[in-house]
């Protein structure tokens, strides 16, 4: 069964504490991204990339990072720099990074505690 | 770079009435217009993309239209039904354009349909 996963669904994080948001595609695809989407509000790029080994910031990368260390999986870490990450986090993938079709996970809600 | 403007941001339709949902966007570069739909606590589900060398694109009850001279693209959906009611998302990018638009897409803020029974 093809399709994007991401985990946990809900995730809770302490002050100070970085947490790391998982997503994994078996579509083949090249490029991956990370949305982040607040209530009321459209969905804002945080990290894309579009070949292994190479991402690149989006809008709103401060307080996040990633790695692409293989084709499948793009990690999403929040770090305790992010001051304010109470949000849906949404995982994306598409053929080519050419703004082709972008195929989305079902997303994990991050709150804070 | 692109900006997207979508409205309205709330729309209340009667069971069987139409719904059209409208963007306007920035940058004429722009030629990838998906429109997405969510629904409550899930991921954006594609259901429905048009190319800028086309003016109209339909899939059974959804039409999407597109106006490159005023940059404006619409969503409509005609028998709505209450299983439409969601979260609609339109955006835009330049598909293949390179530079630091390639592979961003920019949405619109939203709009809530809900379809009344």
């Amino acid at each position: 069964d093809g399709g994007i996963t991401q985990s946990p669904k809900y995730l809770f994080r302490k002050e100070g504490q970085n947490v790391t948001l998982s997503c994994e595609q078996n579509l083949n695809h090249d490029a991956m991204y990370w949305y982040r989407q607040d209530p009321g509000q459209g969905l804002r790029l945080i990290y894309y990339s579009q070949i292994v080994n190479d991402f690149q910031k989006g809008d709103i990368a401060e307080g996040y990072s990633v790695s692409r260390e293989k084709k499948e999986s793009f990690p999403l870490t929040v770090t305790s720099a992010q001051k304010n990450p109470t949000a849906f986090y949404l995982c994306a993938s598409s053929i080519v990074g050419g703004g082709e079709t972008q195929y989305f996970g079902p997303g994990t809600r991050l709150l804070v505690l | 770079g692109e900006n997207v403007e979508q409205h309205p941001s709330t729309l209340s339709v009667q069971e069987g009435d139409s719904a059209v949902i409208k963007c306007t966007y920035s940058d004429s570069a722009s030629n990838y217009f998906p429109w997405y739909k969510q629904e409550l606590g899930k991921g954006p589900q594609l259901i429905i993309d048009i190319r800028s060398n086309v003016g109209e694109k339909k899939d059974q009850r959804i039409a999407v239209t597109l106006n490159k001279t005023a940059k404006h693209f619409s969503l409509h959906i005609t028998e709505t039904q209450p299983e439409d009611s969601a979260v609609y998302f339109c955006a835009a990018t330049a598909a293949n354009a390179g530079g630091t638009s390639y592979g961003k897409l920019t949405f619109g803020q939203g709009t809530i349909l809900t379809v009344h029974p």
